[in-house]
């Protein structure tokens, strides 16, 4: 069955350090990855995602993310940590079925600390 | 362009009772997918609407239904609630089924006491 591992339920960095959520996917097929952030109240905002090409992925707000198929790993990454960084972040891999659904991992918890 | 729209954004109802969850979709879409967000987790598939039908269903009872309208607008429907329904459900909005780049709302809050 697919599933998404994310092992970190919480993470606490310094404004302006360095980033890395790690994601982990189990899916038979060619993955389809995303990276999704929520902040306390809201929905869902795409950050990123991978269908094919490039393993190294551009997204918005500075992000970027790395699918490496031996590992089956996605992680996300970012240089430099502001402190409106801070929400939940969750990675979900597309699965195509009946109907198209996304397959989300529990989500990891940012904190930025000044 | 307007993006999706979910009401109420909060309600809380007693076990046992039905309530029903509306969406607005992104203009421009025509499917509509559910999910339930419990605490502390990622969201989970509900089910799937593409052009009035349902097209896609995870694991959820049968009290769990839903209905599209002809403006791609949406219903969940959740009859007999018990108390782990309490979740937020959130509505993600798409164009065409094949295509995973889904709008999300903000979610409805739904207490179950």
């Amino acid at each position: 069955a697919q599933s998404v591992t994310q092992p970190d339920i919480h993470i606490t960095v310094s404004e302006g350090a360095s980033l890395e959520l790690r994601c982990n996917y189990s899916y038979g097929a060619t993955p389809y990855l995303f990276w999704y952030v929520q902040s306390p109240g809201q929905g869902l905002q795409l950050l990123l995602k991978y269908f094919s090409g490039d393993t190294l992925v551009q997204g918005i707000k500075g992000f970027e993310a790395e699918f490496k198929r031996s590992q089956s790993s996605f992680n996300l990454r970012k240089p430099s940590v502001h402190w409106s960084d801070a929400a939940e972040y969750f990675c979900a891999v597309g699965v195509s079925e009946y109907g198209n659904k996304l397959v989300f991992g529990a989500g990891t918890i940012l904190r930025v600390k000044s | 362009e307007t993006g999706v729209t979910q009401s109420p954004t909060h309600l809380i109802k007693t076990r046992g009772q039905q309530v029903t969850l509306r969406c607005s979709s992104q203009s421009g879409h025509n499917t509509v997918s559910w999910y339930q967000q419990a605490l502390g987790q990622g969201p989970q598939f509900i089910f799937q609407y593409y052009r009035e039908e349902e097209n896609g269903r995870g694991n959820f009872p049968p009290r769990f239904s839903g209905l599209q309208f002809p403006n791609y607008s949406s219903e969940l429907n959740v009859n007999a609630l018990e108390l782990d329904d309490s979740a937020l459900y959130l509505c993600a909005s798409s164009l065409e089924t094949a295509n995973y780049g889904y709008t999300f709302g903000s979610g409805t809050r739904l207490t179950v006491v």
